[in-house]
């Protein structure tokens, strides 16, 4: 049972536009929400992160944000840079249980 | 600060064979865990430290996976009998608090 889900496995976008990923979840449960963004023979890094208390969060090219009642995150990059260009995998947790449910992630590809 | 360090980097066995994989979490977190990422699909936790102890082993094939924190700091995982399905990224993580931090992961390819 896939709880977290990431539909598009795949996103191109040119360098200097926007680039935005989505994410659903089906547990009511979780109220904290990251990003992690993976290159290739390495870990996932951290990114960003919101709780459910909040429906945005900024850092720097990076917005997350949070529809509780459609049970949906994005993740907005602007601009989007060639170095962007990673697998994007959603994550997200409970209060008081820390173990992350992740999504089967989005390879972004941003072009020069 | 050094991050989460692991080990080997890569490892390939055949099926029936044992191995370990060895975590250096982030000196000063207390919580450690053990995920298997199979190629296309997102992490998937395995078990869950808290110093010492064991927090949540329900995704753990307890039949041929065991994992040890003997003194609250590294861990180790083992698989003995690997199978073909094992093959896969075995990644160690570590927390402070809400956020966790990957090491670089271990690829085990079972022939």
């Amino acid at each position: 049972d896939q709880q977290v889900k990431q539909n598009s496995p795949s996103l191109s976008v040119q360098e200097g536009r926007i680039s935005i990923l989505n994410c659903d979840y089906t547990n009511s449960m979780f109220d904290y929400f990251l990003w992690y963004k993976k290159y290739p023979a390495e870990g996932p890094t951290f990114l960003i992160s919101i709780s459910s208390i909040k429906d945005k969060n900024e850092d720097g090219r990076f917005t997350v944000f949070l529809n509780k009642s459609a049970k949906h995150l994005s993740l907005h990059i602007v601009p989007s840079q060639p170095g962007d260009s990673a697998v994007y995998f959603c994550a997200a947790s409970r209060t008081g249980a820390n173990n992350l449910f992740f999504g089967t992630g989005t390879r972004l590809t941003v072009i020069p | 600060e050094a991050g989460v360090a692991q080990s080997p980097r890569y490892k390939i066995i055949e099926k029936r064979q044992s191995v370990a994989f060895w975590c250096n979490p982030i000196s000063g977190h207390a919580t450690l865990y053990w995920y298997q990422q199979i190629l296309g699909q997102g992490p998937k936790l395995l078990i869950q430290f808290q110093n010492n102890g064991v927090v949540d082993d329900s995704q753990l094939p307890k039949d041929r996976f065991s994992a040890e924190r003997l003194k609250g700091v590294d861990s180790t995982l083992k698989i003995q009998p690997a199978k073909l399905e094992d093959s896969a990224v075995y990644l160690c993580a570590s927390s402070g608090g809400e956020t966790q931090y990957f090491g670089p992961g271990t690829r085990l390819l079972v022939l």
